[in-house]
């Protein structure tokens, strides 16, 4: 979906490395997450965040950080990267609706640490 | 928490059959269940959900059932076609706080339409 970019789309980076994927929204979500991908796993919550003063760990968010900028943008960070941290990673956004959650994913982050 | 296994991990059909995905999940609390494709290069992207409220869902040439006793739903394509081709992802949500924000997803099924 267009109106979520993801920045960089493909990085490469070495052992103990910290890097920054960036993730920005035009939709006017207040809601922003980000997943990891792995062959064969699926989809796993690493972080999300409901406004940018609400911050919550998903379920593998060791070895990670994140930074919600404004309502539009939402930072995943890596301290010191390790090869197991090797995956596609997703940002994605939704609105707060009782009748549905739609979330609406960003094209993915390819990243390989060395 | 929940867990929510998905069958089969790839499946092959051929164009204009029919191509059903499995899913069964474990929290009996989960009361929304979206179904997402992911094309080659893309991000996932809703395709159908349902509330436990609904026995069956339909769209065009796709449908969701869900088993509330069992604790299991399928998706099922009619008249497959080329751009079927993707990876398919169920999911499972509990509603906290009055939404069902946070999706568990199975593992994902890689389909593959062949002409």
């Amino acid at each position: 979906d267009a109106d979520v970019t993801q920045t960089p789309r493909n990085r490469i980076t070495k052992t103990g490395k910290r890097i920054m994927l960036e993730c920005s929204q035009t939709k006017g979500h207040d809601r922003m997450y980000w997943y990891r991908q792995d062959p064969g796993l699926g989809l796993r919550l690493i972080y999300y965040s409901f406004d940018v003063k609400d911050i919550n760990k998903g379920e593998i968010s060791d070895g990670y950080s994140v930074s919600r900028q404004a309502q539009a943008k939402f930072s995943l960070s890596l301290e010191s990267a390790i090869p197991n941290q090797t995956a596609l990673y997703f940002c994605a956004t939704s609105a707060h609706d009782q009748m549905r959650e739609t979330q609406y994913f960003g094209p993915g982050t390819r990243l390989l640490v060395l | 928490g929940e867990n929510v296994e998905q069958h089969p991990s790839t499946l092959s059909v051929q164009e204009g059959d029919s191509a059903v995905i499995k899913c069964t999940y474990s929290d009996s609390a989960s009361n929304y269940f979206p179904w997402y494709k992911q094309e080659l290069g893309k991000g996932p992207q809703l395709i159908i959900d349902i509330r436990s409220n609904v026995g069956e869902k339909k769209d065009q040439r796709i449908a969701v059932t869900l088993n509330k006793t069992a604790k299991h739903f399928s998706l099922h394509i009619t008249e497959t076609q080329p751009e079927d081709s993707a990876v398919y992802f169920c999911a499972a949500s509990t509603n906290s706080g009055g939404s069902n924000y946070k999706l568990t997803f199975g593992k994902g099924t890689l389909l593959t339409v062949n002409p």
